[in-house]
């Protein structure tokens, strides 16, 4: 079967830095994507990883290693506006979004 | 933000009753896909569109169709409503086949009682 495991919740606080993983087992896969989810509202995409590395946009970092089926975000000086639900989502060989069950990030000041 | 709409934002119905939810786009784009979110399982496809008339299933199918008539609309039906069937419906919209950045809609929560 198809899998991804993250943690269900991280705790953080303000202005540290935390890192969110993901291991994915996948018929398949073309890359992985991270969304941000506030409670109540819609999925947002944050980043796409597709070949191994980091990459980087603003406070936010994204690493995939494809031979350890393995990725996690990371997420930098972190505001209290980024305590959300963090998913990461592997594209499978029918070009398909698998998605992990995501992880609440708690900041506390 | 996508130009995307979800109608009704909030339904509660009865079991066994059909129930038919809408997704708007204004963006032009070729893909569109319903999911369903419940705790602790993420975002689940229920079915997919890759073109006017051309949709179809994904993982949780069973109890749900769907209709693509024109490139803007997207509509989810559940045929005959079931308490299972509560959750919070999202749809996304995407211009590729490779769909790794989807934009969704603000959702639509459903109760069946």
């Amino acid at each position: 079967g198809q899998s991804l495991e993250q943690p269900s919740e991280v705790t953080a606080v303000e202005g540290a830095i935390v890192q969110i993983n993901c291991t994915y087992q996948t018929s398949g896969f073309y890359g992985l994507s991270w969304y941000q989810q506030h409670d109540g509202g819609a999925p947002t995409f944050l980043s796409y990883n597709a070949l191994d590395g980091l990459e980087e946009t603003g406070r936010f970092s994204s690493f995939l290693s494809r031979s350890d089926s393995y990725g996690y975000l990371l997420l930098q000086e972190l505001q209290m506006k980024d305590s959300a639900s963090y998913f990461c989502a592997v594209m499978d060989s029918n070009y398909q979004l698998i998605w992990g069950a995501g992880t609440k990030l708690i900041i506390k000041p | 933000d996508a130009g995307i709409t979800q109608s009704p934002r909030h339904k509660v119905t009865e079991t066994g009753t059909p129930v038919t939810l809408r997704c708007h786009q204004t963006e032009n784009h070729r893909y569109m896909y319903w999911y369903r979110q419940d705790p602790g399982h993420g975002l689940r496809l229920i079915h997919y569109s890759y073109g006017v008339k051309d949709t179809d299933k994904g993982e949780v199918s069973d109890g749900y169709s769907v209709s693509r008539s024109k490139t803007e609309d997207f509509l989810l039906t559940l045929e005959s409503a079931t308490s299972s069937q509560t959750s919070v419906y999202f749809c996304a919209i995407s211009d590729n086949k490779g769909n790794e950045k989807l934009f969704f809609g603000s959702g639509t929560q459903l109760s069946v009682l």
